[in-house]
């Protein structure tokens, strides 16, 4: 079975800390992806990467950067975290390829800032 | 831009009725891929059902079914014979093809909070 492992299930972090989110798949997926969910606003997408040290913008990257220097792993970086960045962050992955290929997802990490 | 629209928030359904959950899309690229995932209060992100834009068959599994209507662009989960484990979020969502699908993102509705009632 594929598995995406997000570092860890709750975070809780002050204002204007730098925050690192990590996210591991084991299946060689060239595509990764992380996701923010917020109640009444379902999943957006903030970057993806579609191999190492490639990465795309999604709908919402302010405030947010990302790092993908080994194939099997995607961060998530909050240069300084705000109260606005207090959600769940969702990591996903897929394989590279037709419009088919399902997302596979970690089990997300709840982060609060306070 | 690839849109994803689910206009109902939440749903009441008796157990062993059929529910239609909708979504409507919009893309202007031909070739793309409707997906529904079902998020249980456990957090977890299931994948249910996929259908291709050239699909001619709409997609089938198990008890979910996806009603494909392109020229509507609209593709409703249907639920036959809803169980208790059936209440959770379900999203729908969307991927183009994009130029030699390197696009490949998948960009969610809001979701849709269905509660089956014994």
């Amino acid at each position: 079975d594929v598995k995406v492992t997000q570092s860890s299930r709750y975070l809780v972090k002050r204002t204007g800390e730098k925050v690192f989110l990590e996210c591991v798949q084991d299946m060689d997926h060239e595509n990764m992806f992380w996701y923010r969910q917020d109640p009444g606003l379902g999943l957006r997408l903030i970057y993806f990467s579609y191999d190492v040290k490639m990465k795309e913008k999604g709908d919402i990257p302010e405030g947010y950067s990302v790092s993908r220097e080994k194939k099997e792993r995607f961060s998530l970086i909050l240069e300084s975290a705000s109260t606005n960045q207090t959600s769940m962050y969702l990591c996903a992955s897929s394989l590279r390829g037709p419009t088919n290929e399902k997302l596979f997802f970690g089990s997300g990490t709840q982060l609060s800032v306070l | 831009a690839q849109k994803i629209t689910q206009t109902q928030p939440g749903m009441f359904v008796q157990e062993k009725e059929a529910v239609t959950l909708d979504c409507t899309y919009d893309t202007s690229d031909p070739s793309y891929g409707l997906f529904w995932y079902k998020q249980p209060s456990s957090g977890e992100m299931i994948f249910l059902i996929y259908q291709g834009s050239y699909d001619q068959q709409n997609a089938t599994e198990g008890r979910y079914s996806l009603n494909f209507q392109k020229a509507r662009k609209s593709a409703n989960l249907v639920i036959s014979a809803s169980q208790l484990g059936d209440s959770a979020m379900y999203f729908c969502a969307m991927r183009e093809e994009g130029y030699g699908g390197a696009t490949n993102k998948l960009i969610f509705g809001t979701g849709t909070l269905l509660a089956v009632q014994p």
